[in-house]
């Protein structure tokens, strides 16, 4: 299976602050199609988990500007610009080009 | 809108089985992927495995190969996810999901609670 190994596992943060959380994967996440299945996922404490970015760096719909997805490769990065007090929860990145898909550990994001 | 609502919680005794519900609406439910997930007690999320409903096309995660069974009726919008006999290390939540291809998931489910407890 394709390890999904994200930094830091916990993040605390200041309002208003920068937050920046890192996914690395063991293989190359780009498929045949040209595409890089690379998603973020955020879950609020007691909710289902929520999708914020799909293929790198496309953000959902709904989801605040505040979020963004970089990356290539093996090397992904979710960044928020300026954290508010709803963004507490845990992020996962998935990796949905090779089977089966994977999860990173999760990072928990709180407030300081 | 796209809606996946799962079947209520569960407690069991080891040993029992066990089948849950994920039902799709909103949406053309053959023609999307529904996978599986477990999240353990305070642990993090684990693919279990999807199926293609119009077809009944499965593939499970190796983890998971044989110790579940994942099965969809397309006729009702429904997607299942059960066990023949449960041990207490089944305990956790399960999530379905919906997937785009088998590899762009995006809406989830509620979450089940399955407890195994003698």
């Amino acid at each position: 299976d394709v390890v999904m190994t994200q930094s830091p596992l916990s993040l605390p943060v200041t309002l208003g602050q920068p937050a920046s959380i890192s996914c690395r994967s063991s293989q190359s996440l780009e498929y045949s199609d040209g595409d890089t299945y690379l998603n973020w996922f955020q879950q609020r404490p007691g909710q289902s988990p929520r999708r914020l970015i799909y293929k790198v760096s496309n953000r959902d719909s709904g989801v605040p500007d505040r979020f963004s997805g970089s990356g290539s490769g093996t090397d992904f990065t979710l960044k928020i610009s300026r954290v508010e007090a709803e963004d507490v929860g845990v992020y996962y990145c998935m990796q949905g080009t090779h089977w089966p898909q994977t999860f990173g550990q999760g990072t928990k994001v709180e407030i300081k | 809108e796209v809606q996946l609502v799962q079947s209520g919680a569960e407690v069991k005794k080891p040993g029992e089985s066990l089948k849950i519900s994920c039902q799709g609406s909103g949406y053309n439910f053959p023609n999307y992927w529904i996978g599986w997930v477990r999240q353990m007690p305070g642990k993090g999320l684990e693919w279990m495995g999807i199926i293609y409903p119009g077809d009944s096309d499965t593939r499970y995660s190796p983890s998971f190969q044989g110790q579940v069974t994942i099965s969809a009726d397309m006729s009702i919008g429904t997607a299942y996810l059960q066990w023949s006999s449960l041990k207490a290390s089944d305990t956790a939540m399960y999530y379905c999901a919906r997937s785009k291809g088998q590899r762009l998931v995006d809406y989830w489910g509620q979450g089940t609670l399955v407890t195994v407890s003698s």
